[in-house]
């Protein structure tokens, strides 16, 4: 089973900001924190991956809380091209993903 | 600079029929992952393989399925007396050689296998 939790839907409006929540209160110390997103009719596609220190890269930022039991990804200003669900995955030594019901985003034009 | 390649995109079977679906991990790639994704729901992870050896085949079904990534060619999932219940998108993705916590899996576009 998945060990996070997430919201199952969100809406935000076209070039605003977008933060979705990530709660992981049974995190371990060597879990990192991956995002994946999967955009309608796709394959998922990465986005982010942190392990206790906020993460920046093109796409996405990742906050991470101090006491690592919740993240947020963050698109600094979402598009359409960004509706998807988008996965808040914990991933330990083993290579397989598990993947939750992640958190369908919807973007208003 | 290819992606990870899946074919075929759709795959149309009978009850009783086979399905083959193919996975060209990302050139160099030597790690392969098979999902599979039932309508409306989330993906369950299958099969993890490494050239020529199955790693973690914990999400695989104990009958009619297998899988295999032989040292040349791509890999493949194997289907045998498909069920209406197989019906689903399969995707594969591919990791590079160091194995971990860090590493990024690319997936593939996926083939939507439909049986009637």
């Amino acid at each position: 089973d998945a060990k996070t939790t997430q919201p199952n839907s969100m809406e935000s409006n076209e070039e605003e900001p977008v933060h979705l929540p990530c709660n992981h209160s049974t995190i371990s110390g060597t879990d990192y924190i991956h995002w994946y997103r999967q955009l309608p009719s796709q394959g998922p596609e990465y986005v982010i991956h942190g392990l206790t220190s906020n993460v920046n890269n093109r796409m996405a930022s990742l906050a991470i809380a101090e006491d690592r039991k919740s993240s947020t990804l963050i698109l600094h200003r979402a598009t359409l091209r960004d509706a998807a669900v988008y996965y808040c995955i914990l991933r330990d030594r083993d290579d397989k993903i598990i993947f939750g019901k992640g958190t369908r985003l919807h973007i208003l034009p | 600079n290819a992606g990870v390649m899946q074919n075929p995109r759709h795959l149309v079977r009978r009850r009783g029929q086979e399905a083959r679906l193919r996975c060209s991990p990302v050139k160099g790639h030597s790690h392969v992952y098979w999902y599979r994704q039932l309508p409306e729901e989330g993906l369950k992870f299958m099969v993890y393989l490494q050239k020529e050896n199955i790693i973690d085949e914990s999400g695989m079904p104990k009958e009619r399925f297998s899988a295999e990534f032989p040292k040349e060619g791509p890999s493949i999932l194997r289907i045998q007396q498909v069920v209406r219940g197989d019906s689903a998108a399969y995707f594969c993705a591919s990791s590079p050689i160091v194995a971990g916590s860090t590493d990024t899996q690319y997936f593939g576009p996926g083939t939507r296998l439909t049986v009637l």
